[in-house]
């Protein structure tokens, strides 16, 4: 069964940082691959996300992630955090399989962006 | 984009009534809805999957009959929990996709449920 795994439960960084935040997956094929981010109280907004091409993906806020195939990787990334970029992270994929397939998420990481 | 709205945002109801949910698709039509339970710091976890017109179909684990589902046209799909208990309290997230949109979903801003 396919699998999502975000080693850090809770990160923080402080503002201006960088960031860089882990996904893996266990998956036979390469999936679609996804990142969202949910602030408190609130729904999930897509940051970004890879279907095939090139494997550095530019998303919204000035996020990226890059999937790393060798690695079954495909982390977020932010050369300067800001603080209200503090929620919850989410990776999710979905088989590249045809049909409709069910969504695997990650169990989040929280990032905290301290002064 | 696509956008998704649930209503209502926030409902505290007293244990042993129902409480509807209703997720709209509001710019696209949506071929298929899906209905997520979060836990409290904790991932979103599938409950059921509906397409329009049809029955949803539950996860394991999900009781059906608590849950209800319809989906009945291609922009509204409500989520009904009969016969509610505090352990039923969470917070209820829809998503949809549609025609045109690969195997993207877009996520409503999410239901929070206190069964007092």
């Amino acid at each position: 069964a396919q699998s999502v795994t975000q080693p850090d439960i809770h990160i923080t960084v402080s503002e201006g940082a960088s960031l860089e935040l882990r996904c893996n997956y266990s998956y036979g094929a390469t999936p679609y691959l996804f990142w969202y981010v949910q602030s408190p109280g609130q729904g999930l907004q897509l940051l970004l996300k890879y279907f095939s091409g090139d494997t550095l993906v530019q998303g919204i806020k000035g996020f990226e992630a890059e999937f790393k195939r060798s690695q079954s990787s495909f982390n977020l990334r932010k050369p300067s955090v800001h603080w209200s970029d503090a929620a919850e992270y989410f990776c999710a994929v979905v088989p590249n399989s045809g049909g409709y397939q069910k969504v695997t998420f990650g169990t989040g990481t929280k990032l905290q962006v301290i002064p | 984009g696509a956008v998704v709205s649930q209503h209502p945002s926030r409902v505290i109801c007293k244990s042993g009534t129902s409480v509807k949910i209703e997720c709209r698709s509001l710019d696209f039509q949506a071929t298929t809805m899906f209905w997520y339970r979060q836990f409290p710091k904790k991932s979103l976890m599938l409950m059921a999957t509906s397409n329009e017109g049809s029955k949803a179909t539950y996860e394991q684990g999900v009781e059906k009959d608590k849950f209800l589902i319809n989906h009945a046209s291609l922009t509204l799909s409500t989520l009904t929990v009969t016969s509610a208990h505090p352990e039923d309290s969470s917070f209820y997230i829809c998503s949809a996709r549609g025609y045109g949109y690969a195997d993207e979903q877009f996520f409503g801003p999410g239901t929070r449920l206190t069964v007092l």
